[in-house]
């Protein structure tokens, strides 16, 4: 089956260092996507992995291991505007070229 | 803002009603998608079209009915809903359907069945 898990929700602390992880078991791998959502908002495209290792793109990051269905995004030095949430999804084409299978999503809560 | 607008923002209605929620998008993308969007649960995907064409249809139930008269604008016409159809409806576009052209999505139509 195809299964995307992500913790619902964490709490962090502004200024801190916050890593919220994406594990994936699909049939196939043809990429993955982070996005963020703030509350009442559409969601926003952060990064695309389709290769093993890190992407860096300012004060966000994001890993990717194909072989342990593993990926992981990387905040650093939280603002409170941060606080939304973050969604995961991959691609898997050997079901369908245009679907993404997409994780629930984490909430992501930062404190001052 | 994306570049992909969805119209109405909020939208209630009983379970006899016929509605369309409509999305356009700015862009020159050629594929678009809608979304259902439920609390706590992933994005489940509905339609997506590419030039204008069907591809992808994911055993959605028959009162969701989508439109693609362009490549600019799509519709979903609303009929004899549930309230379980209650939730956060999107519309998104890419450059293409498939492959790793990121979607930009609509702020969404908040959708309340009576």
């Amino acid at each position: 089956g195809q299964n995307i898990d992500q913790p619902t929700e964490m709490t962090a602390t502004e200024g801190a260092i916050v890593q919220i992880n994406c594990t994936y078991q699909t049939s196939g791998f043809n990429g993955l996507f982070w996005y963020q959502q703030h509350a009442g908002e559409a969601p926003t495209f952060l990064s695309y992995n389709v290769l093993d290792g890190l992407e860096e793109k300012g004060r966000f990051s994001s890993f990717l291991s194909r072989s342990k269905g593993y990926s992981y995004l990387l905040l650093k030095e939280l603002q409170m505007k941060d606080s939304a949430s973050y969604l995961c999804a991959v691609r898997s084409p050997r079901d369908s070229n245009y679907q993404l299978i997409w994780g629930a999503g984490t909430k992501l809560i930062i404190k001052p | 803002e994306t570049g992909v607008t969805q119209t109405p923002r909020h939208l209630v209605m009983g379970m006899t009603n016929k509605k369309s929620l409509k999305c356009e998008q700015h862009l020159g993308h050629n594929a678009m998608y809608w979304y259902k969007q439920s609390a706590k649960k992933p994005l489940e995907l509905m339609f997506v079209y590419s030039l204008e064409e069907r591809v992808e249809n994911n055993s959605v139930p028959s009162r969701f009915s989508p439109e693609c008269p362009n490549s600019s604008h799509l519709f979903l016409h609303l009929h004899t809903l549930q309230p379980e159809d209650s939730a956060l409806y999107l519309c998104a576009s890419s450059r293409a359907a498939g492959g790793g052209d990121e979607q930009y999505f609509g702020p969404g139509t908040r959708l309340t069945v009576t």
